[in-house]
Order: structure tokens, then sequence, then C-alpha cells
């Protein structure tokens, strides 16, 4: 298996639940993301590692929670989260923070 | 803050016709990305601009970056219908605390019959 792989790729969670957004990437890439997308606002960038350590975290709730624990591999865990959460979470990897990122299918996550 | 700005947001066109869409940055950056998503899918990767003056086309489209002026063109030559989609650019940048590809808004595209 090649690229980058999502799963799930659908999620229906109530606001109480705890879940996990799971990414592998096999690309041999150093750097990994994540991006939430929403029909709201445009692609937003949540989540930034680097060599797994995170160098990049644009003021995102604490109800998300990501964890990197080695270069293929990136966690996003949700906890207590909200309808307007509900969105098109999106996983991506790149050789470098500022190269070319290749993205994973997504999982939609639906909050009820 | 890095800001990326495109436009049109949208564009409704016929088959046949000529279009470009349009990506402004507001830092120095010498790479430029454009992607492709069609509906419900993820982002597929498009062209790499790494220089001033990089010119890149692939079929019906041919995206170009001029760094100097932070702006990069996506072209669209006689639009067929496939290339129906929204168009990302996005700048990669690190440092400053914007490490990671910031993205534009996007431009939906909607080529008619």
């Amino acid at each position: 298996e090649t690229g980058v792989t999502q799963t799930p790729r659908h999620l229906v969670m109530g606001m109480t639940n705890k879940k996990s957004l799971k990414c592998e990437q096999h690309l041999g890439h150093n750097a990994m993301y994540w991006y939430k997308q929403s029909a709201k606002k445009p692609l937003e960038l949540m989540f930034v590692y680097s060599l797994e350590e995170r160098v990049e975290n644009n003021s995102v709730p604490s109800r998300f929670s990501p964890e990197c624990p080695n270069s293929s591999h990136l966690f996003l865990h949700l906890h207590t989260l909200q309808p307007e959460d509900s969105a098109l979470y999106l996983c991506a990897s790149s050789r470098q923070v500022y190269t070319e990122a290749f993205f994973g299918q997504g999982t939609r996550l639906t909050v009820v | 803050e890095l800001k990326v700005e495109q436009n049109p947001l949208f564009l409704s066109m016929q088959e046949g016709k000529n279009y470009t869409i349009y990506c402004n940055y507001s830092t120095t950056s010498d790479r430029l990305y454009w992607y492709r998503q069609d509906p419900g899918k993820s982002l597929e990767s498009l062209f790499v601009l790494l220089s001033n003056g990089a010119v890149k086309q692939e079929g019906r489209l041919m995206a170009s970056l001029d760094t100097k002026a932070r702006l990069s063109t996506l072209h669209i030559t006689a639009a067929v219908h496939d290339l129906s989609a929204t168009y990302f650019c996005a700048v990669g940048y690190s440092g400053g605390g914007a490490d990671g590809l910031t993205f534009g808004k996007g431009t939906h595209l909607i080529i008619q019959p």
C-alpha cells in the first residue's frame, strides 16, 4: 500500500463520545498535518508535525488532541465535540514542512 | 500572518472557452502548489512551482509563478466538462509560526456543455 491512508472514512459520534482518527503514510515523509475542511471555511491547518515534533498549532480547541508516535503515523483524538466540528478532516504528509503535500482521502465526521 | 487570496471564488464557463484563475499571496515564498478537489473527494496535486518564472503545463491546464509579484496563475485552455472541480493554490512557508502550506479559499469551477 502506498500514499496516505486515513481511517475511518466516515464517523458519526455523539457529543459525549471519544473517538480517534488515524492517518498512516508510506511515503517516507518527515512532516504530517491535520487539516479541517468545512462548508463555511476554507482548508484550515490544525496541526503540523515535523520529525514527530509538533511545530504548529493554530489555536485549535483542546477537544482536539493530536498524537504522532512516529514519522509514519498520526492520530487525532476527539472528545466532547460540538456539532460545528462536523467537517471533512484531511491528513497530509510532505518531505519537509514547506514542500508538496500529499493528502489522504479524508474522514467525514458528523457530530450529533 | 501569511495570506493567500484566490479569485474568482466561483466560475461558471462554457466548454471551449479560456479562463485564468489568480492566486496572490502576502509574503515572500518561491513554493507554490496547485491542487484539484472533486466533490466529496480529497485533494490531488496538480502543479509544483518552485522558482520565479516557473511554468508547468498538463493538458489544458497551465500554471505559472511570479515570485516578485507574489502571483500565480492557473490558465485553462479550451475548457472541457471534466475540468469541473474546485482548484486550490497553496503557498509553502517555513518559520515565523506559519510552517506548512497555507491554502487559498479555492475556486469552484463549473464548465457547462
